[in-house]
């Protein structure tokens, strides 16, 4: 069935550094690749998607790259802040509608002031 | 944009007896909506497919006669947890996204957290 594979599990960077964040999905047909951003006892809040016919979509400080040959995507925060501290999900579908959205199991990031 | 409700946000029940959740997307409608559990420090996972007029689709593992779905209208579908057990409590979301074109974006509910004593 589908995955979607996410690493790593917790991630702790100095504020102002870098997070890079990956995931890989095994449903060739998944076209849509949306991260999200989970406070704890909140909903998960959309932060950047990416579609598949794009290779790359950069959002002030977030930025997401696709590898659709490799399955491979990822999320990249510059310059973090403490309010950054989540968890991040990963995810992928095959589009609108009654597509499913498949999960990555999480990232907890903190951001260390 | 586009809101998604769940109702309650918590409740707390015994054991056996059986808890009703809603979902309503109330500025759009919702042909489908997704049903997520998610325990703690563990990722959503989707439970169910809920599609207005018809049947829910399970995923692999979720029990159909113990979460009952209904999808009666295309502004709300229901999850009912039937006989419920301590393993069941969970945080529970729904979502939906509206039927806009080119928009997958996945729009959820802030989600029901279950407790079962």
């Amino acid at each position: 069935g589908e995955n979607v594979e996410q690493h790593p599990s917790t991630l702790s960077v100095q504020e102002g550094d870098s997070a890079v964040i990956k995931c890989t999905y095994s449903d060739s047909a998944s076209n849509y690749f949306p991260w999200y951003k989970q406070e704890l006892g909140k909903r998960p809040q959309l932060i950047i998607d990416i579609r598949s016919n794009v290779g790359e979509k950069k959002d002030q400080r977030i930025a997401v790259t696709l590898n659709k040959t490799a399955k491979h995507f990822s999320l990249h925060i510059t310059e973090t802040q403490p309010e950054d501290s989540a968890v991040y999900f990963c995810a992928a579908s095959r589009g609108t509608g009654g597509f499913k959205t498949i999960f990555g199991a999480g990232t907890r990031l903190f951001v260390k002031a | 944009g586009a809101v998604v409700s769940q109702h309650p946000s918590w409740v707390i029940c015994k054991s056996g007896t059986s808890v009703k959740i809603e979902c309503r997307s109330l500025d759009f409608q919702a042909t489908t909506m997704f049903w997520y559990r998610q325990f703690p420090k563990q990722s959503l996972m989707l439970m169910a497919t809920s599609n207005e007029g018809s049947k829910a689709t399970y995923e692999q593992g979720v029990e159909k006669d113990k979460f009952l779905i209904n999808h009666a209208s295309l502004t709300l579908s229901t999850l009912t947890v039937t006989s419920a057990h301590p393993e069941d409590s969970s945080f529970y979301i729904c979502s939906a996204n509206p039927p806009l074109a080119f928009s997958n974006e996945q729009y959820f509910g802030p989600g029901t957290r279950l407790t079962v004593t």
